[in-house]
This record gives C-alpha cells, sequence and structure tokens, in this order.
C-alpha cells in the first residue's frame, strides 16, 4: 500500500512571494503518477498539476512547478508569484495501476497574505 | 469543457434513513471513482468501476453499494444512515484505467441529523 506525507499543516507567505510545499511518498511500484490538488473554500478538488513517474522532466503549468525526486520519493510543488486566489488546502496525491483510487496527504493549508 | 456532474448537491437525512447518490462522468470517460471527505480530513478512496464493473475497492461500508450503469453514471447507495456518515462526497472520473488524472465533480454535501 501507498502512503503520502505532507509534513507541513499550514503555511503563511506574502503575497507575490514564493512558496514551496513539501510532499514525500512511499511505494513498490514503478508505474504511477503523482498529482497536486487545491481545495479553495468552496471545496471544489481542482488539479494544479500532475507528474508521470517515467519523466524525468519535472512538470509546469504558468506559475507552479514540480520538484520529482524519484529515488528520494519526494515531490514538492513551487508557486511562484503567489496570488490571493492561491489561498486553499492543498493536497498531494499518488496514482498507482489499474482504476486504483488517490492516496491523498494530509494537506497543507496555504495561506497567501495581502 | 464538460465537468463531472454531481446529484443532488445537497443532502440531509435522518438517521437510519437512506440516501442516494448520481454520478455522471466526463464524456469518454469510463472510470468512475467515489471518495468521501469528513470535515477537515483529506479525501478517502471508497469504490472504483470500470467499463460498468468494480475495480477496487477502500474503506466502504458495508452499509454503501455502488454501480455503474451501461451510460457509465454511478450511484452510490448509503443505508442506516449514521451521523458519522455526514461528509462531503466526491465523484471522480478518468479515462481507462489507471494510472490516469481523475477529474473530480463538486460534490455532495450529505448532513445526517
Amino acid at each position: 500500500a501507498q502512503t503520502v506525507t505532507q509534513s507541513q499543516p499550514e503555511m503563511s507567505v506574502q503575497e507575490a512571494e514564493t512558496v514551496t510545499l513539501s510532499c514525500t511518498y512511499d511505494t513498490s511500484e514503478n508505474n504511477y503518477y503523482l498529482f497536486w490538488y487545491k481545495q479553495p473554500p468552496s471545496r471544489q478538488m481542482i488539479l494544479v498539476i500532475r507528474q508521470e513517474a517515467y519523466k524525468q522532466q519535472n512538470a509546469t503549468e504558468n506559475r507552479f512547478s514540480v520538484n520529482f525526486q524519484k529515488a528520494a520519493k519526494s515531490f514538492s510543488l513551487k508557486i511562484s508569484d503567489s496570488q490571493l486566489g492561491d489561498t486553499a488546502m492543498y493536497f498531494c496525491a499518488f496514482s498507482g495501476g489499474g482504476a486504483d483510487g488517490l492516496t491523498f496527504g494530509k494537506g497543507t493549508h496555504l495561506i497567501i497574505q495581502p | 469543457a464538460a465537468g463531472v456532474i454531481q446529484s443532488p448537491r445537497h443532502l440531509i437525512k435522518e438517521k437510519r434513513e437512506t440516501a442516494t447518490l448520481k454520478c455522471y462522468p466526463i464524456p469518454r470517460h469510463d472510470t468512475v471513482y467515489w471518495y468521501q471527505q469528513g470535515p477537515g480530513q483529506d479525501p478517502q478512496f471508497l469504490i472504483s468501476f470500470y467499463e460498468k464493473m468494480q475495480s477496487d475497492k477502500g474503506s466502504i461500508p458495508d452499509r454503501f453499494s455502488a454501480q455503474q450503469f451501461s451510460d457509465y453514471h454511478s450511484e452510490l447507495n448509503m443505508s442506516s444512515l449514521e451521523l458519522g456518515d455526514s461528509a462531503l462526497y466526491f465523484c471522480a472520473s478518468s479515462p481507462g484505467r489507471g494510472p490516469e488524472t481523475q477529474y473530480f465533480g463538486p460534490g455532495t454535501r450529505l448532513l445526517v441529523l
């Protein structure tokens, strides 16, 4: 079974700053995907970014990028030029083979201060 | 772009009643997942279906059952509701079997009184 660990329950930064959210995971699988989902106060689950384990290149989506270290089983999310609308709970999630459900971390509550 | 549709969006039930939640996946997505998220918790996987067959099972109580129909929509049936079943229930869909990106619906907020 997989485990996903987010060690930062809450983080707070000023608007326009860069912030990095940490995530580590444990798995014996070789083919898997990793995700960051954002959950704002509306509680909608919004996909931020995904990383396929077989890809060495780190994924990037506009202001969001990841640092994927497969050997270390680490998958951190960097948000550049943070905006007030980035305030949300951020969940790191693991997807393995088949139609397996996602395994989520406990989440990091990110607060962007004006 | 079309998204995952869930109905109802809000539901209030009494203890020991039954509830049925519906999920309509994104067109051409053949895999559906159900999750339960309690207050202040991360989503917990309940069950998934691929091509109308149960694919994976998580922490779904025996009081709950689910199925996927020929049009790929799915229903989660919950019986003998308990106060602890109050939660946000998400449905997600993906194209094909994993690992794949799962796209979430807006959720159904269930309150059991």
